[in-house]
């Protein structure tokens, strides 16, 4: 079954300190896998997206994520955190509706909260 | 070009009433997806519209219902309302709903149910 594990439910870093939010992933074929960020009372805001090529991706708001297909994972990084960047982080892949097709929906993992410290 | 938009923000219902939440997307996108956001089970997939019709349909019981317009704004419907369907729901569109192009996500409509 497809499914996407993030395993940290919370994580706290000082402002300034480097982030790394862990995802793990479960699909059969070659995933399609996202980062979004969620601020209170917001909704869903892409930060970065990986279909093929290379394996690290940039994103908005200076964060990157490296694919490991031999690890099944999709890990998001930040080199040094900036106070705004306290939210949830949910990282998804794409599952295709019929294995191959190319519509679907997002499965998702339940999210790491993100507080940063002064 | 303005961004996905859902309507009402907040819902305040008891059990057994029905609610309607409304999404417009973003002009140009015919896809809109439908999720719910709970504290014990994230973010479940509900259901997808494209072009009118129901393309894909997440593991909710059929209490919960939708509809899209020919304008492609859309409509969720959850009748008989417990108080498990507590959550935020949320409403995304794309371009055509494939797995590849991004989803654009509204604010979200909370609803509470007493």
């Amino acid at each position: 079954a497809q499914s996407v594990t993030q395993p940290d439910i919370h994580i706290t870093v000082s402002e300034g300190a480097s982030l790394e939010l862990r995802c793990n992933y479960s699909y059969g074929a070659t995933p399609y896998l996202f980062w979004y960020v969620q601020s209170p009372g917001q909704g869903l805001q892409l930060l970065l997206k990986y279909f093929s090529g290379d394996t690290l991706v940039q994103g908005i708001k200076g964060f990157e994520a490296e694919f490991k297909r031999s690890q099944s994972s999709f890990n998001l990084r930040k080199p040094s955190v900036h106070w705004s960047d306290a939210a949830e982080y949910f990282c998804a892949v794409g599952a295709s509706r019929n294995y191959g097709g190319s519509q679907g929906n997002l499965i998702f993992g339940k999210g790491t909260k993100l507080s940063v410290k002064p | 070009k303005a961004g996905v938009t859902q309507t009402p923000r907040y819902l305040i219902k008891t059990r057994g009433q029905q609610v309607t939440l409304s999404c417009s997307p973003i002009s140009g996108h015919r896809s809109v997806s439908w999720y719910q956001q709970t504290p014990g089970q994230g973010l479940q997939f509900l259901f997808e519209y494209f072009s009118e019709t129901q393309r894909n349909k997440g593991n909710f019981p059929g209490r919960f219902s939708g509809r899209q317009f020919s304008n492609s704004r859309s409509e969720m419907n959850v009748s008989t309302l417990e108080l498990g369907d507590s959550a935020l729901y949320l409403c995304a569109s794309s371009l055509d709903g494939q797995v590849s192009n991004e989803q654009f996500f509204g604010p979200g409509t909370r609803l509470t149910v007493l």
